[in-house]
C-alpha cells in the first residue's frame, strides 16, 4: 500500500512571493506517478502538475514547479510570483503504476494555502 | 466539450433512505473512480471500476454500493447502512493503460446532507 503525507495544514504567502508545498509519498513501487491538485473554494479539482517517478528531471508548469527526491521520498511544490487566485486547497497524490494498487489515485491531507495581497 | 457530469449538486437525505448520485462522462475513459471528501481530510477512495460490468471495493466501500452497466455511467448508492453519509462525494475518470496520461479528470462534485 501506498501513503501520502502533507505535514503542512496550512501555509500563507504575500502577493508576488514564493512559497514552497511539503508532501512525502511512500511505496513499494518503484514506477508511479505524483501530481499535485488544486481545489479553490468551488471544490473543482484542478491537476496542477504530474511528475514520473523514473524522469529525474523535475517537472515545471509556468509558475509551478516541484521538486522531487525520489530517495528521500519528497515531492514538493513550489509556486513561484504568487497570485491571489492561487489561494487553494492543494493536494499531493500518488500513482502506483503497477502492483495491487495499479490505477488508484491516493492523496495526502491537503494544505491550506492563503495569499495576502 | 467533453467533460464529466455529476449531479445533484446538493442532495438531502433523510435517516434511513437509500440515495444515488449519478456521474456521467464523454471523455470515452475506461476507468471511473468515486471519492469521498470530508472536512479536513483529503480524499478516499469508495469504488472503482475499469470496465464496463467490473467494478472494486475501495478504502472505505461500506455502506455504498455501485454499477458500471455503460461506459458512461457510474452511479454510487448511498445505502441507509452508511452511518455518517454527510460528506462530499467526487467522481472521477481516466483512460486506463495509457501511461502517458495518468491524470484523473474530475467532475464538479455532489454534496449530501443527512436531514
Amino acid at each position: 500500500a501506498q501513503t501520502v503525507t502533507q505535514s503542512q495544514p496550512e501555509m500563507s504567502v504575500q502577493e508576488a512571493e514564493t512559497v514552497t508545498l511539503s508532501c512525502t509519498y511512500d511505496t513499494s513501487e518503484s514506477d508511479y506517478y505524483l501530481f499535485w491538485y488544486k481545489q479553490p473554494p468551488s471544490r473543482q479539482m484542478i491537476l496542477v502538475i504530474r511528475q514520473e517517478a523514473y524522469k529525474q528531471q523535475n517537472a515545471t508548469e509556468n509558475r509551478f514547479s516541484v521538486n522531487f527526491q525520489k530517495a528521500a521520498k519528497s515531492f514538493s511544490l513550489k509556486i513561484s510570483d504568487s497570485q491571489l487566485g492561487d489561494a487553494a486547497m492543494y493536494f499531493c497524490a500518488g500513482l502506483n503504476a503497477g502492483g495491487t494498487s495499479y490505477g488508484k489515485l491516493t492523496f495526502g491531507q491537503g494544505t491550506i494555502l492563503t495569499v495576502h495581497p | 466539450d467533453g467533460g464529466i457530469t455529476q449531479s445533484p449538486k446538493y442532495l438531502f437525505r433523510k435517516e434511513g433512505q437509500n440515495v444515488t448520485l449519478s456521474c456521467e462522462q464523454n471523455l470515452n475513459h475506461d476507468a471511473m473512480y468515486w471519492y469521498r471528501q470530508d472536512p479536513g481530510q483529503g480524499l478516499r477512495l469508495i469504488y472503482y471500476s475499469q470496465i464496463v460490468n467490473d467494478f472494486q471495493k475501495g478504502d472505505i466501500a461500506e455502506g455504498y454500493s455501485v454499477s458500471r452497466e455503460k461506459k458512461e455511467s457510474f452511479p454510487l448508492t448511498v445505502t441507509s447502512a452508511q452511518k455518517n453519509p454527510t460528506a462530499f462525494y467526487l467522481c472521477a475518470t481516466a483512460p486506463w493503460g495509457d501511461s502517458s496520461n495518468y491524470g484523473y479528470t474530475f467532475g464538479s462534485g455532489t454534496r449530501l446532507t443527512v436531514v
